[in-house]
């Protein structure tokens, strides 16, 4: 069944850090992945898509299809930083999400 | 450009009842989608509608169902509300249908079902 999955709930780090969300993924085919992000008292928005190769905020992810991940990384965390983060498998035109991480990064 | 609207933003029903919930999309936008968020579950897909008519369905029970008008606004209905169905839900637009480009979001409705 497709699937992702997010291991971490919570991660905490201190400002200027280097932070790594993990995502892994279970899907038969060629999938096309992204990262949402919700900022506090803010709607779910589109942080990136692997297919646009882009780096936003400072964050990028690449799809390692060897490993089915789609690890988001930054390599200095800013305390603007904390939000929940999903995770996010398109699959027959429709988003299967994971159950998100929040991101804490402390001053 | 003003943003996804959802009303109400907060709902409280009891077991058995029926609610409708309304998503206007952004002005130009004519898929949206539909999302249930729960703690236990997560975000789980329920509809898609473009052009008014559903292109997707996700794993709900019959209970659930949707349909959009002709300038694009949707509403999702539930049937006999269950304690279960307790969720924010969530309705985002785009330009085209599928999530491969932006989906926006909105504030989500809080339903709660005693």
């Amino acid at each position: 069944a497709q699937r992702v999955t997010q291991p971490e709930k919570l991660l905490s780090v201190f400002k200027g850090a280097p932070v790594e969300l993990k995502c892994n993924y279970s899907y038969s085919g060629s999938p096309e992945l992204f990262w949402y992000v919700q900022y506090s008292r803010q709607r779910l928005q589109l942080l990136l898509r692997h297919i646009s190769r882009e780096s936003i905020k400072g964050f990028t992810a690449d799809l390692n299809k060897g490993e089915t991940s789609f690890h988001l990384k930054k390599p200095f965390a800013q305390e603007e930083d904390s939000a929940m983060y999903y995770c996010a498998l398109k699959d027959t035109d429709k988003l299967i999400f994971g159950t998100g991480t929040r991101l804490q990064v402390f001053p | 450009k003003a943003g996804v609207t959802q009303t109400p933003r907060y709902l409280i029903k009891t077991r058995g009842q029926q609610v409708t919930l309304s998503c206007s999309p952004i002005s130009g936008h004519r898929s949206v989608s539909w999302y249930q968020q729960t703690p236990g579950q997560g975000l789980q897909f329920l509809f898609e509608y473009f052009s008014e008519t559903q292109r997707n369905k996700g794993n709900f029970p019959g209970r659930f169902s949707g349909r959009q008008f002709s300038n694009s606004r949707s509403e999702m209905n539930v049937s006999t509300l269950e304690l279960g169905d307790s969720a924010l839900y969530l309705c985002a637009s785009s330009l085209v249908p599928g999530p491969t480009y932006e989906q926006y979001f909105g504030p989500g409705t809080r339903l709660t079902v005693t």
